[in-house]
């Protein structure tokens, strides 16, 4: 199975500056279609997930632009540019490349 | 509006069953292959199950293999998750969710809550 593994786990950020998390596979995740699918989700406090970013670096609908994704291969970044209060919560990478589909473990995002 | 709404959860002895439901609406469910991911009391997100949009695929966990079974009507929209022999382990939220195009999980319920407990 591929292991996702996330830095930092924890994440405070003052409002209005940027943050960034970090996801890293065990296996390269280009499918054989040439895609990789690499995901984030976010879930707030008492919700459930929420996509944000598909394909490593396709924002989903209704996705503030403030969110982007970024990286290749077994190395993945997510980032948002200004952090706003509404971002609270764990985001979490996911690869779907491969069956089972396996989570990073979550990174908690609180304001400082 | 497209939505999933879960149901069947509840408190369950170990080793007995039950058996999820998740209610398609404002999308052409037969169209699509469909998740059930959960989520442990404190934990991170864990992939259980999918299913082919047509029921002709199944895939599931190594820790429900054997003893959950994924399956759908299309023609009531709905989706469901027989769990056997229940475990402590298996406690959980459990969310169903969309595998949209590009094999992502675009629309997640608000989930169902399960309770192993003597």
């Amino acid at each position: 199975d591929v292991v996702m593994t996330q830095t930092p786990l924890s994440s405070s950020v003052t409002l209005g500056q940027p943050a960034s998390i970090s996801c890293r596979s065990s296996q390269d995740l280009v499918h054989s279609d040439g895609s990789t699918y690499l995901s984030w989700l976010q879930q707030r406090p008492g919700q459930p997930p929420r996509l944000l970013i598909y394909k490593i670096s396709d924002r989903f609908s209704g996705v503030p632009d403030r969110f982007s994704g970024s990286g290749a291969g077994r190395d993945f970044t997510l980032k948002i540019s200004r952090v706003e209060a509404e971002d609270v919560g764990v985001y979490y990478c996911v690869q779907t490349t491969q069956f089972p589909h396996t989570f990073g473990q979550g990174t908690k995002l609180e304001i400082k | 509006q497209v939505q999933l709404v879960e149901s069947g959860g509840g408190v369950v002895q170990p080793g007995r069953s039950l058996r999820l439901s998740c209610a398609a609406s404002g999308f052409p469910f037969s169209s699509h292959g469909m998740h059930w991911v959960r989520q442990a009391p404190g934990k991170g997100l864990e992939w259980v199950a999918v299913i082919w949009y047509d029921g002709s695929n199944k895939y599931y966990a190594d820790s429900v293999k054997g003893r959950f079974t994924i399956s759908r009507d299309n023609s009531k929209n709905i989706l469901y998750l027989q769990m056997n022999s229940l475990r402590a382990e298996d406690m959980a939220v459990y969310y169903c969710s969309r595998w949209g195009d590009n094999k992502k999980m675009d629309v997640w319920g608000q989930g169902t809550t399960v309770t192993v407990s003597s």
